[in-house]
C-alpha cells in the first residue's frame, strides 16, 4: 500500500525568506505526484504535479519541486516566499493500485509574517 | 467554466440524525470522488465513481454512509444514523477520467458538525 508523509506539521518563516515543505512517500508501483494548495476558507488547488519526465516541476507561482526516486520524495520549495503564500499545503500520491485516487498527506500550515 | 458545485457548504445536526450532501461536478467530468477530511488531516478517500458505478467504495463505511450517482452527472453522500465522529468536511472532486494524468478538480467542500 502507498503512503505520504509530510514531515513538518507546520512551517514559520519570515516573508522574501526561502522555504521547503518536505514529503516522502512510498509505494511498490510507479507513482504520480502532486502538490495541493488549501487557502484559509477555500477549496483544493492543485499548486504542481509530477507525471513523467523532468523530474523538475514548476507552479506559475514561484513554487517548485523535485522528484527524487532514490529518495522516494517531492520536496516543495520556493526561494522567496509572500505573505499571501500563507496556507496549508497537502502532498498527494496516486497509482494504478489505487485506481489513480489521491492519497493525501497530513499537510503543512505555512504562515509567513513581515 | 463553472467549478465543481457542492451544497450546502455548513451543516450542523445532532447525532442519530441523517444529513445528505450533494455534489455537481464539472461538465463533461465522468469521474467523480468523495473524500472525508478531518481537522488538521488530509482528504482520505470513500468512494469513487466512473459514470454512475462505484469502482471503489472500500473506505466507505457501509453500516452508515451510502452514496449514489444517478445518471452519472451530480451525485450525494448520504449519512444515517450520524455519529460525533463524523464531523468533517467532505469534499467532492471531479476529473475527465480516473487515469492518473487527469487533474481533479476539488469543490469547496461541506463542513459537518455532529452535536
Amino acid at each position: 500500500a502507498q503512503s505520504v508523509t509530510q514531515l513538518d506539521s507546520q512551517v514559520p518563516v519570515f516573508e522574501e525568506a526561502p522555504v521547503e515543505l518536505r514529503c516522502n512517500y512510498s509505494s511498490s508501483v510507479s507513482v504520480y505526484l502532486f502538490w495541493y494548495v488549501q487557502y484559509p476558507n477555500q477549496g483544493l488547488q492543485l499548486l504542481l504535479k509530477y507525471l513523467s519526465g523532468s523530474t523538475l516541476v514548476e507552479s506559475i507561482n514561484g513554487f517548485e519541486a523535485e522528484f527524487n526516486k532514490s529518495q522516494t520524495s517531492f520536496h516543495l520549495r520556493k526561494p522567496s516566499v509572500h505573505i499571501s503564500d500563507t496556507a496549508e499545503y497537502f502532498c498527494a500520491v496516486s497509482d494504478s493500485n489505487s485506481g489513480y485516487a489521491l492519497n493525501f498527506g497530513k499537510g503543512t500550515s505555512l504562515l509567513v509574517t513581515p | 467554466e463553472a467549478g465543481v458545485v457542492q451544497s450546502p457548504r455548513y451543516k450542523i445536526i445532532e447525532k442519530k440524525q441523517p444529513v445528505a450532501f450533494w455534489c455537481n461536478p464539472i461538465s463533461g467530468h465522468n469521474t467523480l470522488y468523495w473524500y472525508r477530511q478531518n481537522l488538521g488531516q488530509g482528504p482520505e478517500l470513500l468512494i469513487r465513481y466512473e459514470n454512475e458505478e462505484a469502482v471503489d467504495d472500500s473506505q466507505l463505511p457501509k453500516d452508515r454512509f451510502s452514496a449514489e450517482r444517478l445518471k452519472g452527472v451530480d451525485s450525494t453522500l448520504k449519512i444515517q444514523p450520524a455519529e460525533l465522529g463524523d464531523s468533517a468536511v467532505y469534499l467532492c472532486a471531479s476529473s475527465r477520467g480516473s487515469g492518473g494524468y487527469n487533474e481533479q478538480f476539488f469543490g469547496p467542500g461541506t463542513r459537518l458538525t455532529v452535536l
